[in-house]
């Protein structure tokens, strides 16, 4: 069965502190691994796809890693606007179609 | 309008009602995804529609009937729900590859909070 598991289930940082997102995954034949972030009552929003591993894809203050078991998401000198839920997705192949499998993700305040 | 948008973002409704969900998307795209969002869960693929077609139901009950008449329109009509169906309904969609599979990054709406008396 796919599971993706992210950790911690929150984080308080305080503005500056940097710190490290983790998404743990076992899909069979992953097809991509995506972020995204949630702000309250907002519907996701994308951040990044990642494909394979060793890739890394960086955006203003994230920067998002695979290996072949898990990916982080790093939050280098976080602000308070950074607060928000991220969701980590990994999809498998089904007949024609990717399914993805997301975690529970990671609750983020930064404290000014 | 632009991204993509749901209405109603609010809905209370008794067991023994009938209400539908709409989704409709503005980026052009040719897939389209229901969710479901409970607290403290993961999200829950619902369905999935590619070109109009379904193309996944996960094990949905079928008090929930999605319909999609266009790539652009998605709805998903209630009747008979029970209370643990309360929860935030998201659509999403998402461009085609280049290969015609689908699932890209997902651009999803801001959803529709349902409450279930």
């Amino acid at each position: 069965e796919d599971q993706v598991t992210q950790s911690p289930e929150a984080l308080r940082l305080q503005e500056g502190e940097s710190s490290s997102l983790n998404c743990s995954y076992t899909v069979s034949g992953l097809r991509g691994l995506f972020w995204y972030r949630q702000d309250p009552g907002k519907g996701p929003e994308f951040l990044f796809t990642l494909y394979s591993a060793g890739e890394e894809k960086e955006k203003e203050r994230l920067k998002a890693t695979l290996t072949k078991k898990e990916s982080f998401l790093h939050i280098t000198a976080p602000k308070p606007e950074d607060s928000a839920t991220y969701l980590c997705a990994a999809s498998h192949a089904s007949g024609g179609s990717y399914i993805p499998t997301f975690g529970r993700g990671t609750s983020l305040i930064v404290h000014p | 309008e632009t991204g993509v948008t749901q209405t109603p973002r609010h809905l209370v409704m008794g067991m023994t009602n009938k209400k539908s969900l709409k989704c409709e998307q503005h980026l052009g795209h040719n897939a389209m995804y229901w969710y479901k969002q409970s607290a403290k869960k993961p999200l829950e693929l619902m369905f999935v529609y590619s070109l109009e077609e379904r193309v996944e139901n996960n094990s949905v009950p079928s008090r929930f009937s999605p319909e999609c008449p266009n790539s652009s329109h998605l709805f998903l009509h209630l009747h008979t729900l029970q209370p643990e169906d309360s929860a935030l309904y998201l659509c999403a969609s998402s461009p085609l590859r280049t290969d015609a599979t689908i699932y890209n990054e997902q651009f999803f709406g801001p959803g529709t909070r349902l409450t279930v008396l």
